[in-house]
């Protein structure tokens, strides 16, 4: 699986988004871009997933640059509950098989009043 | 909905004993995978099960093996504790091996 690189951290006023970029220069054309966060002391919490197309759900939205070399998740409003450390991972995915989920260091964001 | 549970919270063992932790997946999802999370770190991946079968093994030693019952629930099992065995470990259910992953809020074992 390719590997991801991240920031270690950033910070992001409350209200404000906060834009959270991930390299992942060697993805394979097979390799989806996901993203997961983790609250302290909690277990990681799933957020979004997607391939080459850009995503949106409640809670996020994920941008994927066209050679699909980066991507951007993007929380609108961040709000206090937002602090947290954001794995981005790629992962092959086929119907059949198994595709192991490798979580790097991470980003550590703290949403600021 | 009940997401993934696991059990127990906390524990405590000595080095050289033997601890099973227990995860029960979300109702519907097949496969259950484990993880062991050192504190500092991201979650590091040790096993994934479909269908009462091993799929996949990350890079830890034989002392650690794992099950999965009919009823799709998980057992993992660590023997010959040593202090660095102490860390969260996390289960994490998905309906199939390729689906994403839901986790449970993690058994935290300290080895004394």
């Amino acid at each position: 699986d390719a590997k991801t690189t991240q920031p270690p951290s950033m910070d992001c006023a409350e209200g404000r988004a906060a834009n959270l970029p991930c390299n992942h220069s060697t993805i394979s054309g097979n390799e989806y871009v996901y993203w997961y966060r983790q609250i302290h002391s909690q277990g990681p919490q799933y957020i979004i997933h997607g391939l080459k197309n850009n995503e949106t759900n409640e809670m996020a939205s994920l941008i994927i640059t066209e050679d699909r070399k980066s991507s951007t998740l993007i929380l609108p409003h961040a709000t206090l509950r937002d602090t947290a450390v954001y794995y981005c991972i790629v992962r092959v995915v086929k119907t059949d098989s198994w595709g192991k989920f490798q979580f790097g260091a991470g980003t550590q964001v703290v949403v600021t009043p | 909905d009940a997401g993934v549970t696991q059990s127990p919270t906390h524990l405590i063992k000595t080095r050289g004993q033997h601890v099973t932790l227990r995860c029960s997946p979300i109702s519907g999802h097949k496969s259950v995978s484990w993880y062991q999370q050192v504190l500092g770190q991201g979650p590091q991946f040790i096993f994934q099960y479909y269908e009462k079968e091993e799929r996949g093994r990350g890079n830890f030693p034989d002392r650690f093996s794992a099950r999965q019952f009919p009823n799709y629930s998980s057992e993992l099992n660590v023997n010959a504790l040593l202090l660095g065995d102490s860390a969260l470990y996390l289960c994490a259910s998905s309906l199939s091996l390729s689906y994403e992953q839901y986790f449970g809020p993690g058994t935290r074992l300290t080895v004394t």
